[in-house]
């Protein structure tokens, strides 16, 4: 099975642009959950969907929202970026969510100049 | 609120040394706990899940060790190699998000 993958890999944005990262889960899973890694902060959850639904959202600003498709990809979006939004973004999934093992993608690394 | 935390921050050892990676947590109530592997600069990799009902969980040399009662887990690496360098994670999962740990960054010489 072709692991979680993510796209784009590296991205570069300026402040107060706009960014969507995109997420693919493994066949089959139906949970995306996406994190936020910092060398300060170290992992923070943001979100997590489930068919199509967000089930959890992490304590983040409203400028970060997600989206689940019906095939299981899912979407992040950053708006109005700031220089504090520079990170590796990384994207989970699982197929259920719960007492399951999460399975990572190899993340986006944002840079905001 | 869940918290975890790891120590030591950093470790370095010569090959072949056996050792421990200890992690805490302060709220009992998990479904799981989780250790994973990060290399630099790149995504996570998941080593060992115990569930809560569990004890402990072995794959090859890894042995992880869960008591929710202490809110403490470990893992143990069996003769450690210069490719088990990386930084290990711990992280809880709490409703359906994992809460981690800072992560302590291993070092092994050859």
């Amino acid at each position: 099975k072709a692991g979680v993958t993510q796209t784009p890999r590296y991205l570069i944005k300026t402040r107060g642009q706009q960014v969507t990262l995109s997420c693919s889960p493994i066949s089959g899973h139906r949970s995306v959950s996406w994190y936020q890694q910092t060398p300060g902060q170290g992992l923070q959850f943001l979100f997590e969907y489930f068919s199509e639904t967000q089930r959890n959202k992490g304590n983040f600003p409203g400028r970060f929202s997600g989206r689940q498709f019906s095939n299981s990809r899912s979407e992040m979006n950053v708006s109005t970026l700031e220089l504090g939004d520079s990170a590796l973004y990384l994207c989970a999934s699982s197929t259920r969510g719960r007492a399951d093992t999460q399975y990572f993608g190899p993340g986006t690394r944002l840079t905001v100049l | 609120k869940q918290e975890v935390t790891q120590i030591p921050a950093a470790l370095s050892v010569p090959e072949g040394e056996n050792l421990v990676l200890n992690c805490s947590f302060t709220d009992s109530a998990i479904y799981n706990l989780q250790w994973f592997r990060q290399d630099p600069g790149k995504g996570l990799t998941s080593l060992l899940l115990i569930q809560s009902s569990q004890r402990e969980q072995t794959s090859g040399r890894l042995n992880a060790s869960l008591d929710k009662s202490s809110g403490r887990s470990t893992l143990y690496i069996a003769a450690s190699q210069p490719g088990d360098s990386a930084t290990y994670l711990c992280a809880v999962l709490a409703g359906t998000a994992l809460i981690f740990g800072k992560g302590t960054t291993l070092s092994v010489s050859s």
